[in-house]
């Protein structure tokens, strides 16, 4: 089945640096790779998702980069902000008969520091 | 809208017992999924459910099962409670079979077995 890796587990920047965070996954046939936020105590969300086809989409101070040769992908945050802070969800969907296998990465908890 | 709903928020058993979690969609919203979440897993799917029938599932123990009823809202069941099953377990409901659509996650039920 798909295998996620999602690095680093942390990551600490000031106010106003960039955050990049990187997930690989196995499954070649993956199709869509959304990115979840979840903030202390609070549900994942959605914030910007990306399709095999596309090979970067951007959101404001979000971008992600999709490289479907090297099979990984990767969340950028521009600007950072205190708010922020939050644990990051990379995920891959990789299509079946009929179903689709959903498997996320385990996480990087980002700190900006004011 | 009413966003996705989830009873009881939090939850106190002890091994051997079982228990039922609740899942209301958003209204529309024909496709549930369940997922585990722990500090040390991360976000692991466990199934799906769309116009009643599961359509997909994750490598958990038959212990888990779930259903869903006409109006979309969802159970999951948990027999045999073993310590190892304390997570926050969250839904997420999205417009149609949630493969590549967004999904929109509940606040979870936080379950503790002693």
């Amino acid at each position: 089945g798909e295998n996620v890796e999602q690095h680093p587990s942390t990551l600490s920047v000031q106010e106003g640096d960039s955050a990049v965070i990187k997930c690989t996954y196995s499954d070649s046939a993956s199709n869509y790779f959304p990115w979840y936020k979840q903030e202390l105590g609070k549900r994942p969300q959605l914030i910007i998702d990306i399709r095999s086809n596309v090979g970067e989409k951007k959101d404001q101070r979000i971008a992600v980069t999709l490289n479907k040769t090297a099979k990984h992908f990767s969340l950028h945050i521009t600007e950072t902000q205190p708010e922020d802070s939050a644990v990051y969800f990379c995920a891959a969907i990789s299509p079946g008969a009929g179903s689709y296998q959903l498997t996320f990465g385990k996480g990087t908890k980002l700190s900006v520091i004011p | 809208k009413a966003g996705v709903t989830q009873t009881p928020r939090y939850l106190i058993k002890t091994r051997g017992q079982q228990v039922t979690l609740s899942c209301s969609p958003i209204s529309g919203h024909r496709s549930v999924s369940w997922y585990q979440q722990t500090p040390g897993q991360g976000l692991q799917f466990l199934f799906e459910y769309f116009s009643e029938t599961q359509r997909n599932k994750g490598n958990f123990p038959g212990r888990f099962s779930g259903r869903q009823f006409s109006n979309s809202r969802s159970e999951m069941n948990v027999s045999t409670l073993e310590l190892g099953d304390s997570a926050l377990y969250l839904c997420a409901s999205s417009l149609v079979a949630s493969g590549n659509n967004e999904q929109f996650f509940g606040p979870g039920t936080r379950l503790t077995v002693l």
